[in-house]
């Protein structure tokens, strides 16, 4: 396993259309978080997963944003009806449970521009 | 609430010189540390953490940084900087569990030859 994988790694959209995000985090984690960077901004926590139960959400995060981990593996971030303050690099990172040491795995990042 | 503040957004050094990155954090429980690193067009990596025990911790590439609990600060050091130091710094804290990390807006770090 080589890390936490992210796909796609930029997408370009028009406003009003549905994204959708994957990650793949590292196999044997059990936490996985999304993250949204914006130019000159730290990364904002978004909403997290342990296994495959969605623990928190950021109040931040609109009703047009929604995060799904099936089967307690790979994770898909959507975000419908786009706007252009959506424009952001959404970062997923892993977690493992086992002496975790609280340290976030991160993968390269997805990159939406609205236009 | 926890909350991280980088003191500055941008630090411009020259080579071997050296470098202190500012952070202060705030929280009323006990929380975990730690500064990563976001290289242009690369993730965030860990840099360094700190759990507990000693209050000066080393990560990679030759940085340090020092807890101090009554200032509530994490400052990040290197003693002498490189070119390839050049990246994005971000100060980050969690309670301990682990959980929920948040981050600061970052400094970046221009290394001038």
């Amino acid at each position: 396993d080589t890390g936490v994988s992210q796909n796609p790694r930029h997408k370009i959209t028009k406003r009003g259309q549905n994204v959708t995000f994957r990650c793949d985090p590292i196999s044997e984690h059990n936490r996985l978080y999304w993250y949204r960077q914006t130019l000159g901004q730290g990364p904002e926590f978004l909403t997290y997963f342990q296994n495959e139960a969605q623990l928190e959400k950021s109040r931040l995060l609109s009703d047009r944003f929604s995060a799904e981990r099936p089967k307690g593996s790979f994770s898909t971030l959507e975000i419908q009806r786009t706007e252009q303050g959506d424009s952001a690099m959404y970062l997923c990172a892993s977690q493992g449970q086992v002496l975790n040491t609280g340290e976030l795995f991160f993968g390269e990042g997805s990159r939406l521009t609205v236009l | 609430a926890q909350s991280v503040t980088q003191l500055d957004s941008q630090v411009p050094v020259f080579e071997e010189a050296p470098v202190e990155l500012r952070c202060n954090y705030s929280s009323s429980v006990s929380v975990y540390l730690f500064w990563y690193v976001q290289y242009p067009n690369q993730g965030l990596q860990l840099l360094l953490k700190y759990l507990s025990g000693s209050t000066l911790v080393k990560g990679i590439n030759g940085f340090e940084a020092e807890f101090n609990k009554s200032q509530t600060s994490f400052h990040l050091r290197k003693p002498s900087v490189h070119i390839s130091d050049t990246a994005e710094y971000f100060c980050a804290v969690s309670y301990t569990g682990g959980f929920k990390t948040i981050f600061g807006a970052g400094t970046r770090l221009f290394v001038k030859a």
